[in-house]
């Protein structure tokens, strides 16, 4: 009965790679989001989807490419990963409309080597 | 665009300690606020929330006061537990529903 999921939980990969991480969430939400936090804890939007469209996108490299394929799935697709890409990704959701109130999924720490 | 600061930790108290944890916003006009917290290796979740001024969310023995006149919104608990060890991060939303987060305080509870 998970709410937001993410796979993988963790992801450990060599610089240069390409990688995916996949978010589901079974809310019923029509909004989903990727955040970025450092190793201090600061989180940073990356992306906002409403319905399968984007609302959202922050100066992030466009080496990060966001997909969704339904407004059940968010996923984020990394190029040519860099160290400085090493941090944990979350993804979250949201109802239209109710400003605010999200909810995360566990994260996916990154490691780039 | 909007932004929020809180109190740089990391605050170390004993169990059954007063917490506050400072928030300030700017903002044009008056948006939400909210309290989110990190358990460790965990998501974040919603603590409370505040829609408009002089609203005070509360949840878990956590409270917290959207002040308008002093742009804040602390967040306190009159009697904290191990248990309530985490990250506590102020919040607002800009550019539609996205969130603006302050950095983070950690807060660690020792018995």
């Amino acid at each position: 009965d998970t709410a937001v999921s993410q796979t993988p939980k963790y992801l450990v990969t060599q610089m240069g790679n390409d990688k995916s991480i996949k978010c589901e969430q079974n809310l019923g939400h029509d909004t989903m989001y990727w955040y970025k936090q450092d190793s201090k804890k600061f989180l940073k939007i990356m992306f906002s989807y409403n319905n399968k469209e984007l609302i959202i996108n922050e100066t992030v490299p466009n080496r990060f490419s966001p997909k969704s394929p339904d407004k059940a799935h968010l996923n984020l697709h990394i190029n040519s990963l860099e160290l400085g890409d090493s941090a944990v990704y979350f993804c979250a959701s949201s109802r239209a409309g109710v400003l605010g109130e999200q909810y995360f999924g566990p994260g996916t720490r990154l490691t780039v080597t | 665009g909007n932004s929020v600061t809180q109190m740089e930790g990391p605050v170390t108290l004993s169990e059954e300690a007063f917490l506050t944890i400072n928030c300030t916003y700017t903002a044009t006009g008056y948006p939400s606020l909210f309290w989110y917290v990190q358990y460790p290796g965990e998501g974040l979740q919603l603590l409370l929330k505040a829609t408009k001024a002089d609203d005070k969310g509360s949840n878990k023995g956590f409270e917290a006061t959207y002040r308008k006149e002093t742009t804040s919104f602390h967040l306190e608990k009159g009697s904290v537990q191990v248990s309530d060890s985490a990250v506590y991060f102020c919040a607002s939303p800009e550019a539609g529903t996205a969130l603006i987060f302050g950095k983070g305080t950690t807060l660690s509870v020792s018995s």
